[in-house]
Order: C-alpha cells, then sequence, then structure tokens
C-alpha cells in the first residue's frame, strides 16, 4: 500500500528519551525526512536523512533508518515540555517531487 | 531571512463559493508545493510548481488549480467549494537546484473552513 504508518501518541516524562517510530513505502526513497508541527503551526523541518546512511546525529535528536525493514525512527534524548507536538515521517516515493506524509505521531511530555 | 508566508491565516466560505490561497516562498527559494491536511491526518500533496508551471499533481480533483507568479510567489485556486475541503491549507517552497529532494520549508497555512 502507499500508507506511511506511525504510531499515534507517545506520552513520556520530562527528562527520559522519547522514540518515534515510522514504517515508510518505497523503498527507493533516496531522503527520509522527520517534521514537527506545534498547535495551530506549519510543518517544521526537524532532520532528514539520506537513504545510504543508518543513523543521523543531530544535538538531541538521532535517526535511525532500517532499509531492508523500511522502517525510520526518531530518537529524541531529554525530552521537554517544548518537545509536545506532533511528529510526522515523510518518503519521497519513487524519487519523485512529492512528499508522502504518515498520519503523525503526538508527543506528549508529562511532568 | 524570511520564511514561507501565506495569506490569509484563516477563511470561512460557503459551499459552491471560490478560494484563493496565497503563499511567498522562502528567499532564494524557487518551487512551490501546496498540501492539504485535513484534521487530525498527514498532509496530503496538491500540486507542485517551477518555473510557473505545474510540474506534478496529486491525487485531487481539477476544481484544484494553481498559478505561479515570475517572483516565485503561488496562489492556489479552489473552485466550487464542499463541505469536504476544509483543512488547513500549506504552501510548502524549496530550491530546485537541489534537486528533486530538496528539503521542504513550509508556511503556517491557511484554515479553510466551508460552511
Amino acid at each position: 500500500g502507499e500508507d506511511v504508518e506511525q504510531s499515534l501518541f507517545l506520552s513520556v516524562r520530562e527528562g527520559d528519551s522519547s522514540v518515534i517510530n515510522c514504517t515508510y513505502t518505497d523503498s527507493s526513497s533516496t531522503y527520509l525526512y522527520w517534521y514537527k508541527q506545534e498547535p495551530g503551526a506549519g510543518l517544521q523541518l526537524l532532520t532528514y536523512i539520506f537513504s545510504n546512511m543508518d543513523m543521523k546525529q543531530d544535538q538531541r535528536l538521532t535517526v535511525l533508518l532500517n532499509k531492508k525493514d523500511k522502517h525510520l525512527s526518531l530518537r529524541i534524548a531529554d525530552t521537554q515540555t517544548g518537545d509536545s507536538a506532533i511528529y510526522f515521517c515523510a518518503e519521497v516515493p519513487g524519487g519523485g517531487n512529492k512528499l508522502t506524509f504518515g498520519t503523525g505521531t503526538q508527543l506528549k511530555v508529562e511532568l | 531571512d524570511a520564511g514561507v508566508t501565506q495569506s490569509p491565516t484563516h477563511l470561512i466560505k460557503t459551499r459552491g463559493q471560490q478560494v484563493t490561497l496565497r503563499c511567498s516562498p522562502k528567499s532564494g527559494h524557487d518551487t512551490v508545493s501546496w498540501y492539504q491536511q485535513a484534521l487530525g491526518q498527514g498532509p496530503q500533496f496538491i500540486f507542485q510548481y517551477y518555473e510557473e508551471e505545474e510540474r506534478q499533481r496529486g491525487n485531487f480533483p481539477d476544481r484544484f488549480s494553481g498559478h505561479q507568479f515570475p517572483n516565485y510567489s503561488s496562489e492556489l485556486n479552489v473552485n466550487a467549494l464542499l463541505l469536504g475541503d476544509s483543512a488547513l491549507y500549506l504552501c510548502a517552497s524549496s530550491l530546485n537546484r537541489r534537486g528533486p529532494n530538496s528539503p521542504l520549508h513550509f508556511g503556517n497555512g491557511t484554515r479553510l473552513t466551508v460552511t
């Protein structure tokens, strides 16, 4: 199918690590992306990974890519209340020009 | 450095009416894409404009049309509005020179409500 799948909801305590998972569909996707959406706002590009990489680290963010299983994850270290938002993974199927987004994972950070 | 700007931020229309949404890309970007985000869902690709032409189109009816101007800004037009067109409409810009996988930068969107 063409659906990029994500779990709908994740709740963590402040200071813990968060791991958001995504299963994408197209093995030819060259780049895979993570976007963050806060209430009432557009999408903010967090990070992206090239398909020939297994891991990318950017400050508190770590992206892991398993091409064999078409699985992508985003780890947020030392999660803060400001990290509460909806997180979308996205792929570019067929090397074209459009992003295909997942349904989004709502991250709630509790004190 | 100006990011992607969209106008208006909110809009209420009646079924059957027509609407025009506007977008100015991030400074230096030449490619504009439009997405529709229904409540509780991920954004869905409508179409992309480059060099004032529609380059790729998603699974949206012909009621959805667009335009790109020489200054790279863009408009999205929707005719004969339906209740189901109520959504957040997002504009995203990118730099074509970096190829098809140039990261998209999004605006804050226009919230369209059709009554």
